[in-house]
């Protein structure tokens, strides 16, 4: 049964780089069937796309994020991850990784992270 | 970019009553069309995709309709488990976007 598991630092000084990594279970990130992608969604709001990659490497990021936003993949290890430098408190979400399918649609989640930006 | 707008954002509907969620793409996204629903504390599961499509394990009193700009998700008999955030959301453009989501609580 495929897993997701966010993890990462739950609080991150404005100015910062948020850093979380999705380690994968029960399947495979070098899988041709699907991609995998980072969401988010701030305490009592609605849900925001941030990135997808490939296992190829092929990458698509939210323009509204992109300058911010990068997100890698490490099929050796089972792995990706997203990094989000110069973090606000507008940051403040639940993170949470998904495999996509080849369409984009999210068909399993991971639990998610709450990272909260704050000094 | 797409804007899903969905309606209304609060449903009150008694157990065993139907309920109908809509959602409204800016532009025609075709039938590139996902629902999903969000219990409290938990991540957003996959129900519908493909405008009509029932995801793996999803019971057969959640219908989609749809296409264009106009969809339409169904529940004929509500269950206590699904009340719920629902959200629809666009892939057939980038960036991949959401609905507003319409909470679905017991009357």
């Amino acid at each position: 049964q495929l897993q997701l598991q966010e993890s990462g630092p739950g609080l991150v000084k404005p100015s910062e780089t948020l850093s979380l990594t999705c380690t994968v279970s029960g399947g495979s990130t070098s899988s041709t069937s699907y991609c995998w992608g980072w969401i988010r969604q701030p305490p009592g709001k609605g849900l925001e796309w941030i990135a997808t990659i490939y296992y190829t490497g092929n990458t698509y990021y939210n323009p509204s994020l992109r300058s911010r936003v990068t997100i890698s993949i490490d099929t050796s290890k089972n792995q990706f991850s997203l990094k989000l430098n110069s973090v606000t408190a507008a940051d403040t979400a639940v993170y949470y990784c998904a495999r996509q399918d080849t369409t984009m649609v999210a068909s399993d989640w991971g639990q998610g992270t709450l990272v909260t930006v704050s000094s | 970019e797409i804007v899903m707008t969905q309606s209304p954002a609060t449903l009150s509907v008694s157990p065993g009553e139907r309920a109908a969620l809509s959602c409204r793409a800016s532009q025609t996204i075709y039938n590139k069309l996902a629902w999903y629903q969000q219990r409290p504390g938990q991540p957003p599961r996959l129900l519908i995709y493909a405008a009509s499509t029932r995801a793996t394990g999803v019971p057969a009193r959640f219908s989609g309709s749809g296409s264009g700009t106009e969809f339409t998700l169904t529940i004929s008999s509500l269950q206590s488990e699904d009340f719920a955030v629902y959200y629809c959301q666009d892939y057939n453009n980038w960036p991949l976007t959401f609905g507003g989501g319409t909470k679905v609580e017991i009357k």
